[in-house]
């Protein structure tokens, strides 16, 4: 009964692969999001769907594709994996509350490591 | 867009002591606070979140304050305890920027026994 799920959980690989992560919430939410967290422990968005249609795009390498097949799943795709993209993974869901506030869910993270 | 100023990056308190975590925002548009807690190998979690129409809230141990003003915003602790011990991130948003959540750049806590 785990709200947000990451597959896998760790992630071992070498430059220049092409990789997947899935995620899957099951709180009915509709707004799903991709975060990145490098070894220095900053977290920064990355991308965001809303009911399957992406609604924001941050400044990240086109490398990364995200997919959304139903509002449940967000999917991120990495082609040519670089060093530089070693790091944790984190996908979240959110539902917006009567009041304007909006807890976001995280899952429980993608450990992603590029040698 | 916006930035999330955290201070400070480390900090070190006694059981018992209390603890405050400070952060600075820069988009006056911005109207949702929460603060995050991440243990170590964990998922961040939600620990307490204001909305910008309130100056204070709190939540047994645990309280913040909101100055629209001067944007900025804080997160207290009281009687800490030694699972206390974790990195908390502060975080704002607004709606008209998708409700993504910018985070502030993380503090250490370490409550000694």
């Amino acid at each position: 009964d785990t709200a947000v799920s990451q597959t896998p959980k760790y992630l071992v690989t070498q430059m220049g692969n092409d990789k997947s992560i899935k995620c899957e919430q099951n709180l009915g939410h509709d707004t799903m999001y991709w975060y990145k967290q490098d070894s220095k422990k900053f977290l920064k968005i990355m991308f965001s769907y809303n009911n399957k249609e992406l609604i924001i795009n941050e400044t990240v390498p086109n490398r990364f594709s995200p997919k959304s097949p139903d509002k449940a799943h967000l999917n991120l795709h990495i082609n040519s994996l670089e060093l530089g993209d070693s790091a944790v993974y984190f996908c979240a869901s959110s539902q917006e509350l009567q009041g304007g506030s909006y807890e976001q869910y995280f899952g429980p993270g993608t450990r992603l490591t590029v040698t | 867009g916006e930035n999330v100023e955290q201070h400070p990056s480390t900090l070190s308190v006694q059981e018992g002591d209390s603890a405050v975590i400070k952060c600075t925002y820069s988009d006056s548009a911005s109207n949702y606070f929460p603060w995050y807690k991440q243990e170590l190998g964990k998922r961040p979690q939600l620990i307490i979140d204001i909305r910008s129409n309130v100056g204070e809230k709190k939540d047994q141990r645990i309280a913040v304050t909101l100055n629209k003003t001067a944007k900025h915003f804080s997160l207290h602790i009281t009687e800490t305890q030694p699972e206390d011990s974790a990195v908390y991130f502060c975080a704002a948003s607004t709606k008209a920027a998708g409700n993504k959540l910018t985070f502030g750049g993380g503090t250490r806590v370490l409550v000694k026994p």
